[in-house]
């Protein structure tokens, strides 16, 4: 079945670091992938997303590219604030057997930024 | 605010109990998606309805199940609890059928705790 492999954390970083999370997934069609943000004591939100290959998301200084040679789709930003620390969650979505789409989640990694 | 609603908030009870939980997707949206959040699996798609009908099914036991009233809000029904039940359970709305490359919004979820 389909997966999603998110780097493990916490990730902590200074303010103003650049930040990195990894993200590869498998999957048996050819998905859409999605990075959703959680903050503390709230559901998820759609931080950015891309449907194919190439593929550039982009939303409050995040990106992240669909590279389906490397079935990968990392989360950067060049400059991290305090307000930026959550989890973020890499997630796809790929068409079943069924004909519908499922969606597949990774565990999340939590973002820790300092002063 | 993501105008996804879901009561309640907090849900304590004892094992082999049954509890039902409640989503109100945001205005307009057609699609209701359930998720379960715990430590030990991540995030879990349950079960996805649109306009009233079963569309996609994910990982969800037999002792759960779950459906979509004409006024589009949907129920969530767990019975004979376990321990491992124990979870936050998400609800997400969107207004299309299909999940491909399309934001879901989610609820602000209700914790469950199975005593």
């Amino acid at each position: 079945g389909d997966s999603v492999t998110q780097m493990e954390g916490p990730v902590t970083l200074s303010e103003e670091a650049f930040l990195t999370i990894n993200c590869t997934y498998t999957a048996t069609g050819y998905p859409s992938l999605f990075w959703y943000v959680q903050y503390p004591g709230e559901g998820l939100q759609l931080l950015l997303k891309a449907t194919k290959a190439d593929d550039k998301g982009s939303n409050k200084g995040f990106e992240a590219t669909y590279r389906k040679e490397t079935t990968s789709f990392h989360l950067e930003k060049g400059s991290v604030q305090v307000s930026d620390s959550a989890v973020y969650f890499c997630a796809l979505s790929d068409r079943s057997t069924g004909g519908s789409y499922i969606p597949t989640f990774g565990r999340g990694t939590s973002l820790i930024v300092h002063p | 605010d993501s105008g996804v609603t879901q009561t309640p908030k907090h849900l304590i009870t004892a094992t082999g109990q049954r509890v039902t939980l409640r989503c109100s997707p945001r205005s307009g949206d057609l699609s209701v998606y359930w998720y379960q959040q715990s430590l030990d699996q991540g995030l879990q798609f349950l079960i996805q309805y649109y306009n009233g009908e079963e569309r996609a099914k994910g990982n969800i036991l037999e002792r759960f199940s779950a459906q979509q009233f004409p006024d589009l809000h949907s129920e969530l029904n767990l019975s004979s609890l376990e321990l491992g039940d124990s979870a936050l359970y998400f609800c997400a709305s969107s207004p299309t059928r299909s999940h491909f490359g399309n934001e879901q919004y989610f609820g602000p979820g209700t914790r469950l705790t199975v005593t």
